[in-house]
């Protein structure tokens, strides 16, 4: 059965430091990968996707990701956290036979420090 | 952008009674439209997929009878909890696409969170 693991619960960072979110999968046909956003009490944001083509993936708000498919991983990056990006982050994998039905990771909880 | 309103985005019912939830598609016509539940400081779960017109496929173990869906026009799907139990207190949310294919975008809702007391 397929699986997306986000391996940490809660991340803090302080403001201004880099941040890194990990998700791995578990498919066994070739997954499309995103991560989401969500603030307390909303809905989710997408802040970027991977399809096919380049591995490093540019999203918006200065987010990155990198699909390696040899560690089954698709972590999130920012190379410097604003005090806004304090919120719940999901990873989400779907595969093109199920359409737009997707599996979501745990979440990762980021909290930033001043 | 396209926009997914759901209303209310809060709603207190009391047990045994039933809450209708609306997700509508502002700026688009939405083929397709999934229900998810969010129980705190989890994820979201897939309750069911809904398109126009048609019967609701629901995941496996979520009661169809409790959780009434109905996509009756392009625009709006409503999630009926009926005869809620304090156990369905939760936060729903909703999310549509135009399309059918895996690159359809997905546009999420603000959510609802339903209290039963």
């Amino acid at each position: 059965a397929q699986s997306v693991t986000q391996p940490d619960i809660h991340i803090t960072v302080s403001e201004g430091a880099s941040l890194e979110l990990r998700c791995n999968y578990s498919y066994g046909a070739t997954p499309y990968l995103f991560w989401y956003v969500q603030s307390p009490g909303q809905g989710l944001q997408l802040l970027l996707k991977y399809f096919s083509g380049d591995t490093l993936v540019q999203g918006i708000k200065g987010f990155e990701a990198e699909f390696k498919r040899s560690q089954s991983s698709f972590n999130l990056r920012k190379p410097s956290v604003h005090w806004s990006d304090a919120a719940e982050y999901f990873c989400a994998v779907g595969i093109k036979a199920a359409g737009n039905k997707l599996t979501f990771g745990g979440g990762t909880r980021v909290l930033v420090k001043p | 952008g396209a926009v997914v309103s759901q209303h209310p985005s809060r709603v207190i019912c009391k047990s045994g009674t039933s809450v209708k939830i609306e997700c509508r598609s502002l700026d688009f016509q939405a083929t397709t439209m999934f229900w998810y539940r969010q129980f705190p400081k989890q994820s979201l779960m897939l309750m069911a997929t809904s398109n126009e017109g048609s019967k609701a496929t629901y995941e496996q173990g979520v009661e169809k009878d409790k959780f009434l869906i109905n996509h009756a026009s392009l625009t709006l799907s409503t999630l009926t909890v009926t005869s809620a139990h304090p156990e369905d207190s939760s936060f729903y949310i909703c999310s549509a696409t135009a399309g059918f294919g895996y690159n359809s975008p997905l546009h999420f809702g603000n959510g609802t969170r339903l209290t039963v007391t």
